[in-house]
């Protein structure tokens, strides 16, 4: 299997610009999970789904950000409009899901920055 | 709610030295417990996990023991190596509390090792 696969790996943007990160999770996995990396904050959960359904979005910082499932092969992270302080390394890590040993597989992250 | 302690880094040590990274918990429940270990430019990877007490994870000369009476599992290795220079995510999960396999991380422990 070729992991989670995370596009684009580097974006940068003006402020005010929408954003699109994408994910597509191993075959399989019926969770996914998107994270924020900064050296603030360290590492954020921001959203998780379970089989296509948003479980748990109260990480999500503010209207700004939306997330989406349309099948369990695909999920976006939206950012619109961006802002400087949106600059981080966004992960996507799937897992099964369900399981008491949660193994989590991360994706490489797309590092945003937002000029 | 949940969380987990790490000693602050950076930690830089020569190659073939001792290394010990701590982590402790405080959870209320009985979780499983990780360590996650990120690449320079990489995503998070798994590097060993215990799910109950006395349990030892080991993996790549790294060992940690699930210690419930102290609350922690720290992260040793006997000789490190230039190449296990990464940061090191202490991480704990409980299913059975939040419903799913959510996972808290640690702030993460930089280590460089020098030839």
């Amino acid at each position: 299997d070729a992991g989670v696969i995370q596009s684009p790996r580097h974006e940068v943007t003006e402020m005010g610009q929408e954003v699109t990160l994408r994910c597509k999770p191993i075959s399989g996995h019926n969770s996914l999970f998107w994270y924020r990396q900064t050296m603030m904050r360290g590492l954020e959960l921001l959203i998780y789904f379970n089989n296509n359904v948003p479980i748990d979005d109260s990480g999500m910082p503010e209207d700004r950000f939306s997330a989406k499932m349309p099948n369990a092969s695909f999920s976006t992270l939206k950012i619109q409009p961006s802002e400087p302080r949106d600059s981080a390394v966004y992960f996507c890590a799937s897992s099964e899901g369900y399981s008491v040993y949660n193994e989590q597989f991360f994706g490489p992250g797309t590092r945003l920055t937002v000029l | 709610g949940d969380s987990v302690t790490q000693m602050e880094g950076p930690v830089t040590l020569s190659e073939e030295a001792f290394l010990t990274i701590n982590c402790t918990y405080t959870a209320t429940g009985y979780p499983s417990l990780f360590w996650y270990v990120q690449y320079p430019g990489e995503g998070l990877q798994l590097l060993l996990k215990a799910t109950k007490a006395d349990d030892k994870g080991s993996n790549k000369g790294f060992e940690a023991t699930y210690r419930k009476e102290t609350t922690s599992f720290h992260l040793e290795k006997g000789s490190v190596q230039v190449s296990d220079s990464a940061v090191y995510f202490c991480a704990l999960s409980d299913p059975r509390k939040t419903s799913y396999d959510k996972v808290i991380f640690g702030p993460g422990t930089s280590l460089s090792v020098i030839p």
